[in-house]
């Protein structure tokens, strides 16, 4: 069956560095979505990415669709102490969810 | 307020006694899905549902079943949990955006099953 794959599984970063995970699909997707899931919380939608190639910027985040529509990453421009949290993929209209990146950040 | 509800927040049980774990949205969503979620496992998609009377099983149904009898609810059912159902579950509906589903998560059931 279809799976999407993130890396990596876990990050550390010192505050102020950035942070890129990375998503791949092994089926070409009809769109990508991005979740951030809070420590003790519930996954929040973030963006929806359509376009082959493209690519959204959301404040200190930046999202990218890969030219074949099989990958995507998501960037984090000088992290914060607010953006830890487990950051998931999701492909296809079934909603299918990456494995997820626990992003822990250090002050 | 749109909102998914799942309850119980909380629950701790005994191999083989069954239960549910409810799930209800008022948004008039079509589409709603359950999940589990484990350590480095990610978020497992169990079963969904794309609309009253449609159920379809996901990645891993084994164990749980569902019903969809109206709109709003989307009932989790463990017939006879064992310890490897010890999880945190998710219950999903679906939105539009641009044509395309995205999800409203609750607030998650954290089940322990000794």
């Amino acid at each position: 069956g279809q799976q999407v794959m993130q890396i990596p599984q876990y990050q550390h970063v010192q505050e102020g560095e950035d942070f890129t995970t990375y998503c791949n699909s092994s089926t070409t997707l009809s769109n990508i979505q991005w979740y951030k899931q809070r420590p003790g919380g519930h996954p929040v939608f973030l963006i929806q990415l359509v376009k082959s190639g493209e690519v959204k910027k959301q404040k200190r985040l930046t999202f990218q669709f890969g030219e074949a529509k099989k990958n995507s990453s998501l960037h984090i421009t000088a992290t914060q102490t607010t953006d830890v949290g487990t950051y998931f993929c999701a492909g296809l209209d079934k909603l299918i969810f990456g494995t997820g990146t626990r992003l822990q950040v250090f002050p | 307020e749109a909102q998914v509800t799942q309850n119980p927040r909380y629950l701790i049980t005994v191999t083989g006694k069954k239960l549910t774990v409810t799930c209800s949205q008022n948004m008039n969503h079509e589409y709603m899905s359950w999940y589990r979620q484990d350590p480095g496992l990610g978020l497992r998609q169990i079963y969904y549902s794309m609309n009253v009377e449609v159920t379809d099983k996901g990645d891993v149904p084994e164990g749980y079943k569902v019903s969809r009898k109206e709109k709003r609810n989307f009932p989790l059912i463990l017939e006879s949990p064992s310890p490897n159902q010890t999880s945190l579950y998710f219950c999903a509906s679906s939105a539009q955006l641009g044509g395309r589903p995205y999800a409203f998560f609750g607030q998650g059931t954290r089940l322990t099953v000794v």
